[in-house]
């Protein structure tokens, strides 16, 4: 069974640049969400998408957006980013036939906004 | 807007010490998740709990949602340095506490 898997590692960018962030959920997951995790915090829900359509979204701006691909896969994309940006980036996998909110999670994607 | 509160922030204790640490809310969870966190990587799911009053375990860890299901709670017996982590709860739908950042020193 292959995990989350999430790239790049890590990220530098400039304010004002944008950014794409990738995911691929684990096997048999039908459901990805993307959070924000600042130092010292828990996750932020941004987003969740079932079906390659937004089934949820936290407290976020419009410039955070998303795609699902047909095998599951995801993308979070960030336009304009402002230095608040830098977190870890954290995609998770469920299944949202299984009746309860389980996320797997990949390794994150560490952005740093400058 | 549903909130989880966890409690203490932070806990340093020695190898073999038990430990509890705490996650409430004001609203009512359908489920509620454990995750361990270590840095640099993604949380990883330790226990669901779902039904009222529900107690599981997981080796040295013991892990109980309230009769209301509003809070939970996580035990550790003689705790071990590899069970150092950052401990997050969850609650359905996908919201998380900031987390109990547990350091056991041998």
């Amino acid at each position: 069974e292959t995990g989350v898997t999430q790239s790049p590692t890590h990220l530098i960018k400039t304010r004002g640049q944008q950014v794409t962030l990738r995911c691929s959920s684990q096997s048999g997951h039908n459901t990805v969400s993307w959070y924000q995790q600042a130092l010292g915090q828990g996750p932020q829900f941004i987003f969740q998408y079932y079906r390659e359509e937004e089934n949820g979204r936290g407290n976020f701006p419009p410039r955070f957006s998303g795609l699902q691909f047909p095998n599951y896969s995801s993308e979070l994309n960030v336009n304009a980013l402002e230095l608040d940006d830098s977190a870890l980036y954290l995609c998770a996998s469920s299944s949202i036939l299984a009746g309860v909110d389980e996320q797997y999670f990949g390794p994150g994607t560490r952005l740093t906004v400058t | 807007t549903q909130l989880l509160e966890q409690s203490p922030q932070f806990l340093s204790i020695q190898e073999g010490e038990n430990l509890t640490v705490y996650c409430n809310s004001s609203s009512v969870f359908s489920s509620l998740q454990w995750y361990r966190q270590e840095p640099g990587e993604g949380p990883v799911l330790l226990v669901t709990v779902v039904t009222g009053g529900e107690v599981k375990k997981l080796k040295r860890l013991t892990f109980q949602f309230g009769d209301a299901r509003k809070d939970s709670s996580l035990h550790i017996t003689a705790a071990q340095p590899g069970d150092t982590g950052l401990y997050l709860c969850a609650g359905s739908p996908l919201v998380f506490g900031k987390g109990t950042r547990l350091s056991v020193i041998a």
